[in-house]
């Protein structure tokens, strides 16, 4: 069964400091990976994906992530924080037929100090 | 891309009335949709999801049920709400084999 762990529920950053979101998945078969971004009372949007090829994967908003098979991990970065960043933050995966429904974590909201 | 349409945004129901939210999808045909409560201050739960019209599949048992009429049309249920049910409910589709979902605008309900 796939899953996702979402490190710290709750990060705080500088406006300007690097933004650094962690997301380690388990899967028995190569995965889709996904981050979304999700504002106080909106629906979720998809900042970035990862299905195949080139490992970093750069989305909206200034964002990237990388997927590193070997640490099973797909951590969300950008390199300076704006204070329109601050909002609720979910990984997600996937089996890659793409047919299932999306595993989530738990979220980490992130916070942008002035 | 396809676009995920719900309705109400906000919605206030006493314990013991009856619920029907509804979504709709433009955009795509045949979609996979979905529909997740998401509880104050928690994540994602999965309610229900269905591949086809008339196809539901629940991930919780629970005070709600789920329908699709139609291709475009996923209608989320319930005969009698309990406290329990309040928090924002979100509707999702998703192309098959593309494995990325479309989230709506979400329906925030609260029971009194």
């Amino acid at each position: 069964a796939q899953s996702v762990t979402q490190l710290g529920s709750h990060v705080s950053v500088s406006e300007g400091a690097l933004v650094l979101l962690r997301c380690n998945y388990s899967s028995s078969v190569p995965p889709y990976l996904f981050w979304y971004v999700q504002y106080p009372n909106q629906g979720l949007q998809l900042l970035l994906k990862y299905t195949t090829g080139a490992t970093l994967v750069k989305g909206i908003n200034g964002f990237e992530a990388e997927f590193k098979k070997s640490e099973t991990s797909f951590h969300l970065t950008k390199p300076s924080a704006h204070m329109s960043d601050a909002a609720e933050y979910f990984c997600a995966v996937s089996r890659s037929s793409g047919n299932t429904p999306l595993v989530f974590g738990k979220g980490t909201r992130l916070s942008v100090i002035a | 891309s396809q676009t995920i349409h719900q309705w109400p945004a906000t919605l206030v129901q006493p314990v013991g009335s009856p619920l029907s939210l509804e979504c709709t999808v433009e955009g795509t045909s045949n979609p996979n949709l979905y529909w997740y409560r998401q509880a104050a201050g928690r994540g994602l739960q999965l309610l229900f999801y269905s591949v086809g019209i008339g196809q539901i599949s629940s991930e919780v048992p629970q005070n709600l049920s789920a329908s699709r009429p139609q291709d475009r049309q996923f209608i989320l249920s319930s005969k009698k709400l309990l406290l329990s049910d309040s928090g924002f409910y979100l509707c999702a589709g998703m192309d098959r084999g593309e494995g990325e979902q479309f989230f709506g605008p979400g329906t925030r309900l609260t029971v009194l």
